[in-house]
């Protein structure tokens, strides 16, 4: 099974700032998907962002964009003039092409906005 | 992006008794679902996988018996908790996902059902 792997349990930044969130993986696989979904204290999973790996252009949705380094199998996101309602639980997650959709997630990062 | 509605956003129920958790896709069909068990401050645990029309997927350590899970249609899948106990108490979340623009190669997720059982 793939790895995900979120170094940072806990990260805060201050409200306007930016912030960057890690995530690496471990995959022999070329084709894959790689997903920052959000997680705010109601529980409710939310599609942040996605990247397909075949893609060399980083993904940017708003105020969040990621750094996708294939040969480094990194993908961090970047949250631009942090908002209160960024404040969640930020977890990383990939797809493999081969197991029918099925998503590996990373341990989580509880992101912190200060105001 | 896609709607799935998962209910009952939270129940609580005796030990000994079996609960029923609903989870819908609302605009798009759902050829596959996922279920999901998430511990406090957690990531998510997979239990089992299901495609429409076929026999759930568990994952190794998830008992079957226990846990029954129906994908009858393309728009629903529901998972039962059997004969549930006080360790079956968790955050249960249910994703989907499908075919065309909308849903394709990702999960859509539930609100997620908080059981606790007594």
């Amino acid at each position: 099974a793939q790895t995900v792997t979120q170094s940072q349990p806990e990260m805060s930044v201050q409200e306007a700032e930016t912030v960057t969130l890690s995530c690496t993986y471990d995959t022999s696989e070329s084709d894959y998907y790689l997903f920052w979904y959000k997680q705010p204290p109601s529980r409710q999973m939310i599609l942040v962002i996605r990247q397909e790996a075949y893609k060399q252009q980083n993904a940017t949705e708003n105020r969040f964009s990621v750094n996708f380094q294939k040969a480094a199998k990194s993908f961090s996101l970047k949250i631009s003039d942090s908002q209160l309602g960024d404040a969640a639980m930020y977890f990383c997650a990939y797809r493999s092409p081969n197991t029918g959709n099925q998503f590996y997630f990373g341990t989580g990062t509880s992101l912190t906005v200060i105001p | 992006g896609a709607v799935v509605s998962q209910h009952p956003s939270w129940v609580i129920c005796k030990s000994g008794t079996s609960v029923k958790i609903e989870c819908r896709s609302l605009d798009f069909q759902a050829t596959t679902m996922f279920w999901y068990r998430q511990f406090p401050k957690q990531s998510l645990m997979l239990m089992a996988t299901s495609n429409e029309g076929s026999k759930a997927t568990y994952e190794q350590g998830v008992e079957k018996d226990k846990f029954l899970i129906n994908h009858a249609s393309l728009t629903l899948s529901t998972l039962t908790v059997t004969s549930a106990h006080p360790e079956d108490s968790s955050f249960y979340i249910c994703s989907a996902s499908g075919t065309g623009m909308l849903a394709k190669n990702i999960q859509y997720f539930g609100a997620g059902t908080r059981l606790s059982v007594l």
